[in-house]
């Protein structure tokens, strides 16, 4: 299995207050993704890192914002947390971009509900 | 949004039956991958299909490319409690994109 934890696993949140989840992997990976994956939808990309201090925004980024300061840590904000943010969050790491014959390794997810 | 239609949503079968789960869109992608997910857990990579009407066997399961990479399926045959889960598949483009999914449930 490849080295990907999250943290943490659960939380429950008021409306309003920020929320900082945190994804490390230890494959030293040059990708990491945010995903939310909600009933209906599948995974939607949220954002991505193609390297130290290099992001770049998914499908649905409004509300989000991420940082990544060490080639193994990813770190997804929700700066003002509202109930349509309600998910599971899934990190995932690939050696290259992910496109073509490239394998994202997904991390086992935080459950984040906010009230 | 480009968009990856699974169908079904859902399905409940009898251990031993066979089925197919479908992957469509109106975009062609450069390859088609599919994962399967287990409650609780991230995704987990099965096969990546690239070239158009290429299909790959992973013992039970059997994966195909459409002729025009916009659509795949994913055959599993004798289906056992094992293979529950969420099967999703995902077109490469610039980015990866992902299926709505379809959650199997078989039944002993």
């Amino acid at each position: 299995d490849a080295g990907i934890t999250q943290s943490p696993r659960h939380k429950v949140t008021e409306t309003g207050t920020p929320v900082t989840l945190r994804c490390h992997q230890t494959e030293n990976h040059r990708y990491m993704y945010w995903y939310r994956q909600d009933p209906g939808h599948g995974l939607r990309l949220i954002h991505y890192s193609y390297g130290v201090k290099d992001t770049d925004k998914g499908e649905v980024s409004d509300g989000y914002s991420v940082s990544r300061s060490k080639t193994e840590d990813f770190l997804l904000t929700l700066e003002s947390a509202t109930s349509s943010q309600t998910s599971v969050y899934f990190c995932a790491i690939s050696r290259s971009g992910g496109i073509s014959t490239d394998t994202q390794y997904f991390g086992p997810g935080t459950r984040l509900t906010v009230l | 949004t480009q968009l990856l239609e699974q169908s079904p949503q859902f399905l409940s079968i009898q251990e031993g039956e066979n089925l197919t789960v479908y992957c469509n869109s109106s975009s062609v992608f450069s390859s088609l991958q599919w994962y399967r997910q287990e409650p609780g857990e991230g995704p987990v990579l099965l096969v990546t299909v690239v070239t158009g009407g290429e299909v790959k066997k992973l013992k039970r399961l059997t994966f195909q490319f459409g002729d025009a990479r916009k659509d795949s399926s994913l055959h599993i045959t004798a289906a056992q409690p094992g293979d529950t889960g969420l099967y999703l598949c995902a077109g490469a483009k610039d980015k990866l994109i992902f299926g709505t999914g379809t959650l199997l449930a078989v039944q002993p």
